[in-house]
This record gives C-alpha cells, structure tokens and sequence, in this order.
C-alpha cells in the first residue's frame, strides 16, 4: 500500500531562517508528489508539483522540493521563512489512480 | 483565492441528523473529490467523479454517506445520520483529466455532530 511519511509533526524556526520539511513516500515507481499548505480554517493551497525532469521543483512564494529516488524522499525547502508562513504543510503522492495519498502534516511555526 | 467552492463553510447537526455539503468544482475541471479530514490532520478519500459517473469510492456499506455529480447543478455529499465520529472538515478537490492528478480543493465544510 501506498504511504507517505512526514516525520516531523511540528516545527518552529525563527523569520529570517532556512526551513526543511520532510517527507518520505512509499511506491516502487516515480509517483506525482505533491506539497499543500493549509492555513488556518482554511482547505489545501498546493505549493509545487513534482512526476518527471529536474529533481528540483519551483513552487509559489519562494518554497522548491528536490525529489530523490534513491532515498525516496521530497523534502520541501525555503531559503528564508516569514511569519506568514507559519501553517500546516501536507505532502501527498499519487500513483495515476487519482487518489491522494497524504502524510499528517507537519505543522510549521515561525518565530517573528 | 479556491475557484473550487465549498457550502455551507460549517454546520453543526445533533447525532441522527442529516447532513449535507455542496461542492461546486472549478470551471472546466470534470473530475471531482470528497476528502475527509480529521482533527488528526487523516485523510480519508471517499469518492470522486468524472462528469456525473463514480470513478472510484470507498466501501460504503453503512451506507450513511452517499454523494452525487449531477450535471447543471452543485456536486454534493451527503451524510444521512450523523454520528460523532463524522465530526470532520470535508474537502472537495477538483482536477483536469490528464493534469498530473493536481487536485485544487475548496476551503472545506467543516461538520460538528453534537
């Protein structure tokens, strides 16, 4: 069965800080990886996208992914956090059958 | 902005009681999801459609949830007798065929069976 791994349920790093979320997925393929964020009372904005091509993927506000095959693994990246940033981020795969496979988020706090 | 639009944004049903959310996914997107997420950020996918047709749907065999895609009209998902435990956000996500499986979801409908 498909799983995705986020081992890290919390996070706090101080503005202005380097950020990595991780997320480890399970499939013997390349599946499409996806990262969400989700802000509170809010549903699921999608950060960036990853199925093929360069390991690392550009998203929306600065944040990229770098996929590894070798150590299945998309672990989400941002150079410099802003207090705005703090929420709850999701990693996700699917394996072309449509469903969402997500992990239980980790959620980021940044310190102002 | 979500072009996927949810309604209502929350409702609050005593255990028995029928509850039920609408769904209106983005303009040109024929496949749609419901999504149910837990206060330990779980999710568990419970159906999804492409035009009014069930692609894929977990075993409902309580039967409490149905949902339906008509054509013209909001998507819906329905839960006939409310229990605690259905105490949920619930997402609906719609996508492009062929999109690399992007799901842009709604802001949710928050349930609380009291």
């Amino acid at each position: 069965a498909q799983s995705v791994t986020q081992p890290d349920a919390r996070v706090t790093v101080s503005e202005g800080a380097s950020l990595q979320l991780r997320c480890k997925y399970s499939y013997s393929g390349t599946p499409y990886l996806f990262w969400y964020v989700q802000y509170p009372r809010q549903g699921l904005q999608l950060l960036l996208k990853y199925y093929s091509g360069d390991p690392v993927v550009q998203g929306v506000n600065g944040f990229e992914a770098e996929f590894s095959k070798s150590n299945s693994s998309f672990h989400l990246r941002k150079a410099s956090v802003h207090w705005s940033d703090s929420a709850v981020y999701f990693c996700a795969q699917s394996n072309m059958g449509y469903k969402l496979t997500f992990g239980t988020g980790t959620s980021l706090l940044v310190d102002p | 902005n979500s072009k996927v639009i949810q309604t209502p944004r929350y409702l609050v049903k005593g255990q028995g009681q029928k509850a039920k959310m609408r769904c209106i996914p983005e303009k040109g997107h024929p496949v749609v999801f419901w999504y149910q997420q837990n206060k330990n950020n779980e999710f568990k996918f419970l159906i999804n459609f492409q035009n009014q047709e069930v692609l894929q749907q977990i075993d409902m065999t309580e039967k409490r949830f149905s949902a339906e895609c008509p054509s013209n009209s909001p998507c819906s998902l329905e839960i006939q007798s409310s229990e605690a435990g259905d105490s949920a956000l619930y997402l609906c996500a719609s996508s492009q065929q062929n999109s690399g499986n992007t799901l842009y979801f709604g802001e949710g409908s928050r349930l609380i069976v009291v």
